[in-house]
Parts: structure tokens; sequence; C-alpha cells
């Protein structure tokens, strides 16, 4: 069975580093055609896709994000994190991690098939 | 940027077909998924590679992709089927979505 779980702060002050770590379990990041994604949804508001790491360790990022993303994994933890950099509050949003499989070095067909249940992250003084 | 698009609401009454749409530039060409995302829930994948359904989801579930269109078709419409509805492919190795659509059983 798999699951995944997101962890960090729930609150963070505009100019911060958010780190946000998702912990899984019922695959391994180690195993061919295995991805994890972060997708983020202001309240209200629409699925925006930010990050997503491969079995082989290539990154793929949200171009408009780019800049301020970085996420890594930690096969051994069965971990994956993020990071944002210079938060605003418009970063304010429920943030998912979801595993995908069948992917290759262009996109995962299967789709974004297990989600984490998500964390709300508030960016404000 | 590629863009994906849908229509803000779509209704249905129950037991009818709700089709709920999405266009992008050469949509065909790729892969589409879909998403059903109930109020305080996480989104469930119900279409993959276009028209497969993930195991537990219901037949009524199906969907095409051809041209610059993408189609999620839900055949005898329930009260539990409302909730919002997104699209999702692939561009340039990045992850897409369309902007959802809030289906509306009444």
């Amino acid at each position: 069975q798999i699951t995944l779980k997101e962890s960090g702060p729930t609150l963070v002050k505009p100019t911060q580093t958010l780190t946000l770590t998702c912990t899984f379990s019922g695959f391994s990041l180690s195993t061919g055609g295995v991805g994890v994604g972060w997708i983020r949804q202001p309240p209200g508001k629409a699925l925006e896709w930010l990050a997503l790491i491969y079995w082989n360790d290539d990154k793929r990022y949200s171009p408009s994000l780019k800049s301020r993303l970085t996420i890594t994994k930690d096969t051994s933890k069965n971990q994956v994190v993020l990071t944002m950099t210079n938060m605003d509050p418009v970063d304010t949003a429920t943030y998912y991690c979801a595993h995908s499989r069948g992917c290759s070095s262009t996109s995962c067909r299967l789709g974004l098939d297990y989600w984490g249940q998500g964390t709300l992250v508030t960016v404000s003084s | 940027s590629y863009e994906l698009t849908q229509p803000p609401s779509v209704s249905v009454s129950p037991g009818q077909t709700a089709s709920i749409t999405c266009s992008g530039d050469k949509l065909g060409d790729r892969y589409a998924c879909w998403y059903q995302q109930k109020p305080g829930q996480s989104p469930v994948l119900v279409i993959y590679q276009d028209n497969k359904r993930p195991s537990g989801i219901p037949e009524r579930f199906s969907g095409s992709n051809s041209g610059n269109t993408a189609t999620l078709t839900i055949s005898g419409t329930q009260a539990m089927d409302e909730a919002d509805y997104y699209c999702q492919a692939w561009d340039n190795s990045t992850v897409v979505f369309g902007g959802g659509t809030k289906l509306t059983v009444l």
C-alpha cells in the first residue's frame, strides 16, 4: 500500500525559506520509472505543479518558480524534500506530494496516482 | 508556456451524462490525465493516458483526447460525483494543470 505524508511548518514569515518533507512508504524511489512530485493549491484556487524528482535523481521544476525551488531525495529514509526560498503571502497554499510511475525522461505517462493529505502553509508576518 | 483551458463550471442532472473539456494546443499529441477533488480532500486520479481508469474508479468515468481537446465523460452521473475536476498534461518535461471545472449535480 502506497502512502505519502507531507510535513513542515504551518506558518512562515515573508522572505523566509520553506522546507517541506514528503515521507512515503510502499514503494522505493530507487525503482526505475518512479517519481515523486510536489503540487500546491492556494485556498479556493487551482492546482499548481511545482517540481518532480525521478528515481535516477533527474529533476524538473515549474518554469515560473524554478529559481526559488530545490527538490532532493533521501532514498534510505524514503523522503523527498522541497525547499522554496523568499516566501511571500501569495505562496500561502496547501502543499501536496504525489507518487508517479511509468516515468521516462520527459513524462510520467501513468499520472500522479497517489497523493498525500496535504499540508497548509501560511505566509504571514 | 503551455496552457490547458477548462470551463469553470458544468452542471448536470442526476443520471445524465456530464462532459468536461480541456483545451490545449495539439493536446491530442500528448497524454491527458484527469483528477477529481472533493472539498477538503486530496485529488484522486480518475483517468490516465487519455482513457484508462485506475483500479477502483467506476466504469462511468471515461476519457478521450483528440486534436486540441481532451474530454472527461461521466455517464449516469451520481450525486457523489459532484467535485472539482482538473485535467493535466506534460509539456517540455514539466507538468501542466488546467484551471479546474466545478461539476454540480442538480
